[in-house]
């Protein structure tokens, strides 16, 4: 089944202890994505990656780290979490066309609490 | 602000009835989606309406859109409970990157 499959599903953690939310794609899709969602703001992307070893920042890429060493993974790296990073995560993934006529396959979404 | 912006916030509507849900948007596009969560789940694709598009149908959805107005519409027929959700547009911009932008939402209800 075609999917992207993130983990943890749910995680709480304390100020400063380093984390790292898996993603991982079966479609060979060369973008993924990282977005938050938090009330009232919709979803904003985090960073994103157009195919292995090709980074970029989104809109709210203070404080996230991520790397892109397999066409498949996309780790999500908080060297230092904080309170204001509790929020619901969600990885996404996609095929890149000339046409561009592709929309993102999402994972399930991780719930964090920074405490 | 966000790039979509959807409108209603929120709606709810007897089970049968048509929702209609619009979005807003800022810039030029490649295409339009929008995208279907169920309570803090992930979000499903369900129709992208490319820019030299005016109206799309898959099933119960008509997606239309106006370039000119830089808006898109959402209309489900016939609704059911299941529908009820979160629906959200994401605007692929023609600014040559792949950052597809969301808008906060429209909550449906439907009741049954």
């Amino acid at each position: 089944e075609a999917q992207v499959t993130q983990n943890p599903r749910y995680l709480i953690t304390v100020t400063g202890k380093k984390l790292t939310v898996t993603c991982s794609q079966n479609m060979n899709h060369e973008y993924m994505s990282w977005y938050r969602q938090d009330p009232g703001l919709g979803l904003r992307q985090i960073y994103y990656s157009m195919n292995v070893e090709v980074t970029d920042k989104g809109d709210v890429p203070e404080g996230y780290k991520v790397s892109r060493k397999e066409k498949r993974n996309f780790p999500l790296i908080l060297e230092s979490p904080s309170p204001n990073q509790t929020s619901l995560y969600f990885c996404a993934s996609s095929s890149v066309t000339p046409g561009r006529n592709y929309g993102y396959t999402f994972g399930s979404g991780t719930r964090l609490t920074v405490v | 602000s966000q790039q979509g912006e959807e409108d209603p916030q929120a709606l709810s509507i007897q089970e049968g009835e048509n929702a209609t849900m619009n979005c807003s948007y800022k810039t030029s596009i490649n295409n339009l989606q929008w995208y279907r969560q169920n309570s803090g789940r992930g979000l499903v694709h369900l129709i992208l309406i490319r820019s030299n598009e005016r109206e799309k149908h898959s099933g119960r959805l008509r997606v239309t859109l106006d370039t000119s107005k830089k808006s898109s519409s959402l209309l489900i027929t016939a609704s059911r409970a299941a529908d009820t959700a979160s629906y959200f547009c994401a605007t692929d911009p023609t600014s040559g990157t792949y950052k597809y932008i969301f808008g906060t939402g429209t909550r449906l209800k439907v009741l049954a």
